[in-house]
């Protein structure tokens, strides 16, 4: 039979608005922090990364913040479009790459 | 960025029977692994695999079920064999690229469904 997976956690956004996705790491030796989108039908894309030595990165519209003291990763996105619908998921390196269960972001036109 | 292909994409395989996945580099990396994505979850890690010499797997992994092959720099695959619909998943190639840190890059990913 048809296996059921996991529902992924759902953020909705007008278009236009500013998304933030959040991500909650478990190992407090990582120190490298990775976000990746993974439109359906492809594999994940690299968005940003982030090292422990740093609390803020920007790259082209995404903000990446890392919060050490409570193991805390979040995404910005600003002035979502529609094309940034798709699941997001961080990654954690404490040696080897561990992913988080990742975000649906849908964004309503 | 390494640009990174798979075949075949997609797959509808019988149970019992074995699928080999290929993934190819259009140059050479460090490091190539491979990880699964079952329906609805995030990826998991089967195995780094190793240019000529055996796999390296994760718990939960086993040779015998995901024999995996990396005869050069550029090329590996994975086998998927005696399949059941539990390994019904995406099955994604990522490798490692040298000065580009230690983000894996992905491949497109096969989608397998056993039936």
């Amino acid at each position: 039979g048809e296996s059921v997976g996991l529902h992924l956690p759902t953020l909705s956004v007008q278009e236009g608005d500013n998304s933030i996705i959040n991500c909650a790491y478990s190992n407090s030796a990582s120190d490298y922090f990775i976000w990746y989108k993974q439109e359906s039908g492809k594999g994940p894309q690299f968005i940003i990364d982030i090292r422990s030595n740093m609390d803020k990165r920007q790259g082209q519209r995404v903000t990446v913040l890392l919060n050490k003291t409570v193991k805390h990763l979040s995404l910005q996105i600003a002035a979502t479009q529609p094309g940034d619908s798709a699941v997001y998921f961080c990654a954690e390196i404490p040696g080897k790459v561990i992913f988080g269960p990742g975000t649906s972001l849908s964004v309503i036109p | 960025s390494a640009v990174i292909s798979q075949k075949p994409s997609r797959d509808i395989c019988q149970r019992g029977t074995s699928l080999t996945i290929q993934c190819q580099v259009d140059s050479q990396v460090t490091m190539m692994f491979w990880y699964r994505q079952q329906p609805g979850q995030s990826l998991t890690l089967i195995a780094t695999a190793n240019q000529g010499s055996e796999a390296t797997y994760e718990s939960g992994f086993v040779i015998d079920k995901f024999p995996i092959s990396r005869p050069n720099l550029t090329f590996s695959t994975l086998t998927v064999s005696n399949m059941s619909p539990e390994d019904s998943s995406i099955y994604l190639c990522s490798v490692e690229v040298a000065g580009r840190g230690p983000a894996p890059y992905f491949g497109p990913g096969t989608r397998l469904t056993v039936t």
